[in-house]
């Protein structure tokens, strides 16, 4: 069984500028998550989907970050425009249904000068 | 608001030793708790999943224990290697609305030394 999926998993990108960060989630799994994590804290939940639809984003900058689900497979997500704090890994994660297990890809690791 | 903490930050011991990781939580109504490994430059990697009904989990070498009237979970790691040196992150789900996300600790980092 194929895991998650993410790119890029390296980007460096100067402060103002976007980015947009790519998960394809396992086959078959209804739950979608996005979580940031800065160095040497644990991940923090951005936005969790069911299908194409948001259950919470109680998290979210809305301000700068923004996702998507289409077709309630892959996501996107967002930054617009890029903050030095915004420095971290982002995770994805994908469960069959909310509350159960979820599998996390290896991340995609973003560095904002 | 739930919160976990996780102590140590950090601990280093030689191979062979079996050692405990500490993990608490505020807030005792959780629907499960969750210890992950996370190995540099990659993501997490599930090692034991308890239910809020359940009092220990083992998988080989790694046994789990819950005490939710506490607020406390170990992770006993026996017979420790090389190999386990990793980063330990404990996470709890709560029950209803905007807790039943996952809720981390900032983990405990383990060095084996051989």
């Amino acid at each position: 069984e194929a895991g998650v999926a993410q790119s890029p998993r390296y980007k460096i990108i100067e402060k103002r500028q976007s980015v947009a960060f790519w998960c394809n989630p396992i086959s078959g799994h209804a739950t979608l998550y996005w979580y940031q994590q800065i160095l040497g804290q644990g991940p923090k939940l951005l936005i969790q989907f069911q299908n194409n639809g948001v259950v919470d984003d109680s998290q979210l900058p809305k301000d700068r970050f923004s996702a998507e689900r289409l077709k309630g497979v892959d996501s996107t997500l967002k930054i617009q425009p890029a903050k030095l704090e915004d420095s971290a890994v982002y995770l994805c994660a994908s469960s069959s249904l909310d509350g159960y297990e979820q599998y996390f890809g290896p991340g995609t690791r973003l560095t904002v000068t | 608001k739930q919160e976990v903490t996780q102590i140590p930050a950090a601990l280093s011991v030689p191979e062979g030793e079996n050692l405990v990781l500490n993990c608490s939580f505020t807030d005792s109504a959780i629907y499960n708790l969750q210890w992950f490994r996370q190995d540099p430059g990659k993501g997490l990697t599930s090692l034991l999943l308890i239910q809020s009904s359940q009092r220990e989990q083992t998988s080989g070498r790694l046994n789990a224990s819950l005490d939710k009237s506490s607020g406390r979970s170990t992770l006993y790691i026996a017979a420790s290697q090389p190999g386990d040196s990793a980063t330990y992150l404990c996470a709890v789900r709560g029950i209803a609305g905007s807790a039943r996300q996952l809720t981390f600790g900032s983990g405990t980092q383990l060095t084996v030394l051989p």
